[in-house]
């Protein structure tokens, strides 16, 4: 399988616990972006990639939220100190830069915080 | 500020016919505008897209039109299938936003046999 990889796909924790996510993108796509999405909603941007240089973040991912993408493969999204309202699908998407429309998507990760 | 609309939360057709999904945006910014697909705990599926420079794009049974001056965009199935029933986003790029892209918040489609 050649896609977008998330892991976990379910994750319920407690209020105040660190969560950490993983993505594994397209092997090749050099860009990394990782989006959340809420009951109702449709995805909102947090933050991209370019290979291993967070370029921008959304005013959504607030000091409790903190991504990475060492050596330009993997991403990992921690959040720590985890709120209820925290409790979204996230997702990453993986593309080459300048082909947008070839942004390909994982399956997410559902968290929950109880 | 919901830059990307989709007022329609649900839309049901019958088999066969022709599905039209709308979608309205105001950032005069944005290039290119996308449809994605979701099923049930799936990622969202690229379905088609069109620039800016463009007012129709059609691939197979899906077309896409825009309407610059109005700032809407619709998505045509015709005909419609079982298969076709799911979350529909639209979704737009910004000339300057690095291509992220900013989502509508969806339209359930579902198509009645």
């Amino acid at each position: 399988d050649t896609g977008v990889s998330q892991n976990p796909r379910h994750k319920i924790t407690k209020r105040g616990q660190n969560v950490t996510f993983r993505c594994d993108p397209i092997s090749e796509h050099n860009r990394l972006y990782w989006y959340r999405q809420t009951l109702g909603q449709g995805p909102e941007f947090l933050t991209y990639f370019q290979n291993e240089a967070q370029l921008e973040k959304s005013r959504l991912l607030s000091d409790r939220f903190s991504a990475e993408r060492p050596k330009g493969s993997f991403s990992t999204l921690e959040i720590q100190r985890t709120e209820q309202g925290d409790s979204a699908m996230y997702l990453c998407a993986s593309s080459l830069a300048g082909r947008p429309t070839e942004a390909f998507f994982g399956q997410g990760t559902r968290l929950t915080v109880v | 500020d919901q830059q990307v609309k989709q007022n329609s939360p649900s839309l049901s057709v019958q088999e066969g016919r022709i599905s039209i999904l709308n979608c309205d945006y105001t950032n005069s910014m944005f290039d290119y505008f996308l449809w994605y697909k979701k099923y049930p705990a799936e990622g969202p599926t690229f379905l088609i897209s069109i620039s800016s420079i463009k007012d129709k794009n059609e691939d197979g049974r899906f077309t896409v039109f825009l309407n610059k001056s109005a700032k809407h965009l619709s998505l045509h199935i015709v005909p419609s299938q079982p298969g076709d029933s799911a979350v529909y986003f639209c979704a737009a790029r910004s000339l300057f936003g690095n291509e992220k892209l900013t989502f509508g918040t969806g339209t359930r489609l579902t198509i009645i046999p």
